[in-house]
């Protein structure tokens, strides 16, 4: 199975700050990478797919880039409705791997 | 409008088999490139990807949980079912199903896991 490590796994950062979260795969995924943001109690919410592109609804303060190994997700000007936990997912190969999440906290 | 829900027991017992329903709307997974997943996630803790279906009754499974999984689907209902046997305390989690969009590209297969349910808390207790 592809192994997928995401860093930091909290991070503390205030309202405007400019954050960056990566993942890095065990090996090549090539693309196949997506995003997701959570909140406690509720589903994932997709973000980012295919490394870069946005999820139609998503406010464009979200991003991603990378490819096969490494990845991130940026995320500009945080608001308030931000903090959540966020993962990354690899489909490049079955079984599909989610990463142990990033917390994303006040600061 | 796409709406999944999840269903099945709150509790069962070691060495039981759970079975969930996933019932959705909005979509049929009669449609070419339309599939569905199930990911569950223990508390506190990170999402795991469980076993997907596609509309041409292709199935995909975790290798850790492969033996112990079966996914089937009933499109005359709008409904995918999920089967874990033998389960253990290990597998208290809330199961999600998930609406899988697959879309080959010249670069390979895309895939987005676009719409989920709200989940289903399983406790696994004696």
């Amino acid at each position: 199975d592809i192994q997928v490590t995401q860093s930091p796994s909290t991070l503390s950062a205030s309202v405007g700050d400019r954050v960056t979260i990566t993942c890095r795969a065990s090996q090549t995924v090539n693309m196949w990478l997506a995003w997701y943001q959570q909140k406690p109690g509720k589903a994932p919410k997709l973000l980012i797919y295919d490394a870069s592109s946005l999820e139609s609804g998503v406010p464009s303060r979200f991003s991603g880039s990378g490819s096969e190994t490494e990845f991130t997700l940026t995320i500009n000007s945080l608001r308030p409705d931000d903090f959540a936990t966020y993962y990354c997912q690899q489909y490049y190969t079955y079984p599909f791997t989610f990463g142990q999440g990033t917390k994303l906290e006040i600061k | 409008q796409v709406t999944l829900r999840e269903s099945g027991p709150a509790l069962v017992k070691p060495t039981q088999t759970l079975t969930l329903t996933c019932t959705f709307s909005g979509f049929s997974l009669n449609t070419t490139d339309m599939c569905l997943s199930w990911v569950r996630q223990p508390p506190g803790k990170a999402l795991e990807w469980l076993a997907r279906i596609d509309w041409d009754d292709d199935k995909w499974y975790s290798t850790s949980l492969k033996t112990r999984l079966t996914i089937s689907k009933d499109t005359s209902k709008n409904q995918v079912v999920l089967t874990m046997t033998n389960m253990d305390p290990m597998d208290t989690a809330t199961y999600y199903c998930a609406r899988v969009l697959r879309r080959v590209t010249i670069f390979g297969v895309s895939i987005k896991h676009d719409h989920w349910g709200q989940g289903t808390l399983v406790t696994v207790s004696s």
